[in-house]
């Protein structure tokens, strides 16, 4: 099956700071990806869906200038939190959503941490 | 929110079959029922899916109820290594339909004890 990575696996900053996280599909091009958010003991919360060469689409609730996404190539989607604060401390996890394949692959998740 | 209900937790005892209900009454007649499951401090994997007919795979087993409103994800013979919280989930197509986004409710925590 195809392989998701994400990088980091973890990140611990400090409140104010900025924070990118980056989501690549290692053997496949992926026009489309999602971003999820993953608070302790919670389900997961889809975030915004990220197309290549285009603008992300956030769901409701979630701050477009705050989560940024870029998805400038086929294999790279990058998350960078801008000014976290401690309550932006979650599980993020990218996700993959080429239909062809009818399981859909996610990353490890990248745990942040910010103090 | 998730088209799908499932129950909080189940135990189990390994080496036994574990089997794991979710009720989706709203699924409509082009949903695929996509069942995911998390291992701790991990992304979600891919269990298996299917339409109408019982699916098996290495992984496990899927019965859907003939009228599709409810479908069970069975574990022939669990293991400690089964112990996640599994997802049923209904896609939703994203643009085209040709990419499907899943909404995750809050599953199921399996929990299989030695």
């Amino acid at each position: 099956g195809a392989v998701v990575s994400q990088h980091p696996s973890w990140v611990i900053c400090k409140s104010g700071t900025s924070v990118k996280i980056e989501c690549r599909s290692l053997d496949f091009q992926a026009t489309t990806m999602f971003w999820y958010r993953q608070f302790p003991k919670q389900s997961l919360m889809l975030m915004a869906t990220s197309n290549e060469g285009s603008k992300a689409t956030y769901e409701q609730g979630v701050e477009k200038d705050k989560f940024l996404i870029n998805h400038a190539s086929l294999t790279l989607s990058t998350l960078t939190v801008t000014s976290a604060h401690p309550e932006d401390s979650s599980f993020y996890i990218c996700c993959t959503g080429l239909y062809s394949y009818n399981e859909q692959f996610f990353g490890p998740g990248t745990r942040l941490t910010v103090l | 929110d998730a088209k799908t209900t499932q129950p909080n937790s189940m135990e189990s005892n390994e080496e036994e079959p574990v089997h794991l209900p979710c009720n989706h009454s709203t699924i409509s007649g082009t949903d695929y029922i996509h069942w995911y499951r998390q291992l701790p401090s991990q992304g979600p994997e891919y269990v298996i899916h299917g339409l109408t007919s019982n699916v098996n795979n290495r992984m496990a087993s899927l019965a859907i109820a003939e009228d599709r409103k409810s479908s069970t994800l069975i574990l022939h013979r669990a293991t400690l290594r089964d112990a996640a919280v599994y997802y049923c989930i209904l896609r939703d197509p994203v643009g085209g339909g040709s990419n499907y986004k899943l909404t995750f409710g809050k599953g199921t925590l399996l929990t299989v004890n030695p």
